[in-house]
């Protein structure tokens, strides 16, 4: 168990539709970064935060928003849904140094249909 | 974009055999970790090497570090059916500044199947 929690597992959605996703850091853990995961695409690092404030952006599309919380849990939300959009969405946690392991949750599986 | 680039994508071997995965990176890292996925699972770390570092061992994992040539390894000795995942290599940008610092860029990956 990496301590990082992501809810929920599945989302299935509709193109257009808008949806969020949680993630809670291992407990200690300031960064949290979201990740895309998708067959064609592999890992995409999306956007990171620290001690809720936006650290670094990747490549995260306009119609995708992050924040992070003062309690630090983190959401990513998706808006205007597209097919494409379908993929699996990992949150991960680490102290934030330069040279941390990141600690992966199980991700949210989201469907567009 | 992907940084790393792992060799290869796919290995098959028996149970008992060595391992081993390539991966190359393009731009000054200041570490570069190995990360491990299950099936539809999220990704668990293995091992990380400080770019000053040539080589480090955990278990049966040994990693090697070659910043001229831009390149890693990862070997995986007396490999077992449980070792059977995707392995992924990633690095963090060493002109990350601040408390970007800890942003990995990942590989494609190798998917690893070891047979009983």
């Amino acid at each position: 168990d990496s301590g990082v929690t992501q809810t929920p597992k599945h989302l299935i959605t509709a193109t257009g539709q808008r949806v969020t996703l949680r993630c809670s850091p291992r407990s200690g853990d300031l960064s949290v970064y979201w990740y895309q995961q998708s067959l064609d695409q592999g890992l995409q690092f999306l956007i990171q935060y620290y001690n809720g404030e936006e650290r670094a952006k990747g490549n995260i599309l306009e119609r995708f928003s992050a924040q992070q919380f003062p309690d630090l849990h983190s959401e990513l939300n998706l808006s205007s849904l597209e097919l494409g959009d379908s993929a699996l969405y990992f949150c991960a946690s680490s102290v934030g140094g330069a040279s941390s392991p990141l600690h992966f949750g199980n991700g949210t599986r989201l469907t567009v249909t | 974009s992907q940084q790393g680039e792992e060799d290869p994508q796919a290995l098959s071997i028996q149970e008992g055999e060595n391992a081993t995965m390539n991966c190359s990176y393009k731009t000054s890292i200041n570490n570069l970790q190995w990360y491990r996925q299950n099936s539809g699972r999220g990704l668990v770390h293995l091992i990380l090497i400080r770019s000053n570092e040539r080589e480090k061992h955990s278990g049966r994992l040994r990693v090697t570090l070659d910043t001229s040539k831009k390149s890693s390894s990862l070997l995986i000795t007396a490999s077992r059916a449980a070792d059977t995942a995707s392995y992924f290599c990633a690095t963090g940008d060493a002109n990350a500044g601040g408390t970007s610092y800890g942003k990995l860029t990942f590989g494609q990956g190798t998917i690893l199947t070891v047979h009983p």
